[in-house]
């Protein structure tokens, strides 16, 4: 079974600074996809960044970048240039393959981000 | 503009009545999803279909429901068989030139008393 790990406490960052927010993963599926989203306070779950297990290269989406660490097994998100707006959770997933199309995505615990002006 | 939505955004019902929760999607997805989310946690799968008139079970579907009438609707109905129904339910779908992504509606908020 696949696992997400969000084990931070809650964060803060200054505004203008940036910050890193850690996933670790756990999977014997040579192929997956990793996701960051983002949940405000009105609940709505709003999707920031995808990075596949094949991707050469690191996903970046503006100022949101993800720190692919395949051999380590982490999906960390990083932040630039944080805004005020930033304040939310922020929830890592990973696409689980079931039965032929049929997918889900695992969510970690979330960890909550507070930026402060 | 295309996206899902659900109604209402915050719903009451008293114990041991069965609830439906609507979900409605125009982005022409083929799959749909509902998710449930307690305080402080993340989201958990409660069922999924991918294609009309079918469905499956996701990690937590008892007491749960849904059907798949129409491409664009997966109402989710919550009995009385369910233990602790009060939560934050999400409704997804994926599909289309993204099909790695989950779009996701703005949730309903639901209160047994």
């Amino acid at each position: 079974a696949q696992k997400i790990t969000q084990t931070q406490p809650g964060m803060f960052v200054q505004e203008k600074e940036a910050v890193t927010l850690d996933c670790t993963y756990d999977t014997s599926d040579p192929s997956y996809g990793l996701f960051w989203y983002k949940q405000p306070s009105s609940g709505e779950m709003i999707f920031l960044i995808y990075q596949g297990s094949y991707d050469q290269q690191n996903a970046t989406e503006g100022r949101y970048s993800l720190n692919f660490q395949k051999a380590r097994k982490s999906a960390n998100l990083v932040i630039s240039a944080s805004q005020l707006g930033d304040s939310a959770m922020y929830f890592c997933a990973m696409r689980e393959v079931l039965t032929g199309a049929n997918s889900k995505l695992t969510f970690g615990k979330g960890i909550t981000l507070s930026v402060r002006p | 503009d295309g996206g899902i939505t659900q109604s209402p955004k915050y719903l009451f019902r008293k114990e041991g009545q069965n609830v439906t929760l609507s979900c409605e999607q125009n982005l022409n997805h083929d799959a749909m999803y509902w998710y449930r989310q307690d305080p402080g946690q993340g989201l958990r799968l409660i069922y999924y279909s991918q294609i009309v008139n079918d469905f499956q079970k996701g990690d937590i579907a008892e007491g749960y429901s849904v059907s798949r009438e129409k491409k664009e609707s997966f109402p989710l109905t919550v009995t009385s068989a369910q233990k602790n129904p009060t939560a934050f339910y999400l409704c997804a779908s994926s599909g289309g030139g993204r099909p790695n992504e989950q779009f996701f509606g703005p949730g309903t908020r639901l209160t047994v008393l």
